[in-house]
């Protein structure tokens, strides 16, 4: 089983849709979390950064833990073609020492 | 303006040569890392280091080499003994135990 799980996609939807990205861990001592955005042929910049369990929201973007589950998400509400990106999960632990990164969901929002 | 640049932006490395991949930041982060991302694929960790004059290896060190002589400075060295070098390298930088921020990439192609 690999430490960080996340569906690759493609994943399509239509502008204003909201759309949900989830990623699954199995390493418990995860604390921090994080999702990153990746347009095409740059490097990914943070987007969200959460610690232990809960909800952070920042404008179109809500991520959530659920550490009872290792279970991770990022809404983006009325998408736009802008959110067009791969955005990928990240975690790691109380001393950063195991920081580690999801493959990656591919997302296009079509006009 | 603060951040992490990375230069060449592209780079393209003949059959037999060693080529070195420039990484510099003004965050006064302590620790940085060397990512390689293959087309649809995650990031892989290369090498790191969390302190001036030591580095660590990653998962796929292999053929790869890196210094660490001053804080804002991570260079990594693609050699001869890398048979599959062609591929998107990120640099990204944290302070210790904290989140990583990424460089905008080096596009490596071998000849």
């Amino acid at each position: 089983q690999k430490e960080v799980e996340q569906d690759p996609g493609p994943l399509s939807v239509p502008e204003g849709a909201i759309v949900s990205l989830n990623c699954t861990y199995s390493n418990s001592a995860f604390q921090y979390f994080m999702w990153y955005r990746q347009y095409s042929r740059k490097g990914p910049e943070l987007l969200m950064y959460t610690y232990s369990s809960g909800n952070k929201e920042d404008g179109r973007f809500t991520a959530q833990v659920d550490k009872s589950s290792k279970y991770i998400s990022l809404f983006i509400r009325d998408s736009q073609p802008s959110d067009s990106a791969t955005y990928l999960c990240a975690m790691s632990d109380n001393y950063g020492q195991n920081f580690v990164f999801g493959p990656g969901t591919r997302l296009s929002v079509l006009p | 303006d603060g951040g992490i640049t990375q230069s060449p932006k592209y780079l393209f490395r003949k059959e037999g040569q060693n080529v070195t991949l420039s990484c510099e930041q003004n965050l006064n982060h302590d620790a940085m890392y060397w990512y390689r991302q293959d087309p649809g694929q995650g990031l892989r960790l290369i090498y790191y280091s969390q302190i001036v004059n030591d580095f660590q290896k990653g998962d796929i060190a292999e053929g790869y080499s890196v210094s660490r002589e001053k804080k804002e400075s991570f260079p990594l060295t693609v050699t001869s003994a890398q048979k599959n070098p062609t591929a998107f390298y990120l640099c990204a930088s944290s302070e210790a135990g904290d989140t990583q921020y990424f460089g905008p990439g080096t596009r490596l192609t071998v000849l």
